[in-house]
């Protein structure tokens, strides 16, 4: 199976910080990759797919980049709605796997 | 609009099956697959496999493919998911959720989540 890890796996932030989450996996995904929030007791939201294809009505504060085996998620304005848990996906070989996840917390 | 509704939530025996339901809404229900995907307490997401509510058609992680049967009801426009043999290990909140893809076409990533149903292995 194909592992992906995300770091760091708790990031402690401010409003209006930049912030940046990396998802690394164990062999390439050809940019097969998405990226969902999930917050407390609630089922997760898709952010981005193909790596850095923004979902339509996501806020344009989220951007995904990356190729290969490296991505990142960035916020570029941390905002009080934006304190959640993120996930990376992969979906280039069964079966997917999602990253452990990060923590994005008030600092 | 399109939603996904999922079935409340089942306590079960060690040795017992469970089976979910997910009810989808708001749009062509045999145009999208619908994935399985898991979440223990506390823990992260875990993928299960995935049903094309058209043809039938599953596609299951290995480690599930002896315990796990995805079904469909296209005239109530309602996906099953049956998980056998229960552990204690299985405790988790159970998601069903689109691949917004067309039906020839699989995506992989899931645009549309049920609210998730919890299914506690207790003895």
């Amino acid at each position: 199976d194909i592992q992906m890890t995300q770091s760091p796996s708790t990031l402690s932030a401010s409003v209006g910080d930049r912030v940046t989450i990396t998802c690394r996996a164990s062999q390439s995904i050809n940019n097969w990759l998405a990226w969902y929030q999930q917050k407390p007791e609630k089922a997760p939201n898709l952010l981005i797919y193909k790596a850095s294809t923004l979902r339509s009505g996501v806020p344009s504060r989220f951007s995904g980049s990356g190729s290969g085996t490296e991505f990142t998620l960035t916020i570029s304005s941390l905002q009080p709605d934006d304190f959640a848990t993120y996930y990376c996906q992969q979906y280039d070989t069964y079966p997917w796997t999602f990253g452990q996840g990060t923590r994005v917390e008030i600092k | 609009q399109v939603q996904l509704l999922q079935s409340a939530a089942e306590v079960k025996k060690p040795g017992a099956s469970v089976k979910v339901s997910c009810k989808a809404s708001g749009y062509t229900f045999t145009g999208y697959h619908i994935h399985w995907v898991r979440q223990a307490p506390g823990e992260g997401l875990e993928w299960m496999g995935w049903i094309n509510p058209k043809s039938g058609g599953t596609m299951l992680a290995q480690k599930f493919e002896d315990r796990v049967t995805m079904t469909t009801d296209a005239s109530t426009s309602t996906v099953y998911m049956e998980l056998s043999r229960l552990t204690f290990d299985d405790t988790a909140v159970y998601y069903c959720a689109r691949d917004p893809g067309q039906i020839v076409v699989l995506l992989g990533s899931m645009d549309v989540w049920g609210q998730g149903t919890t299914v506690t292995v207790s003895s």
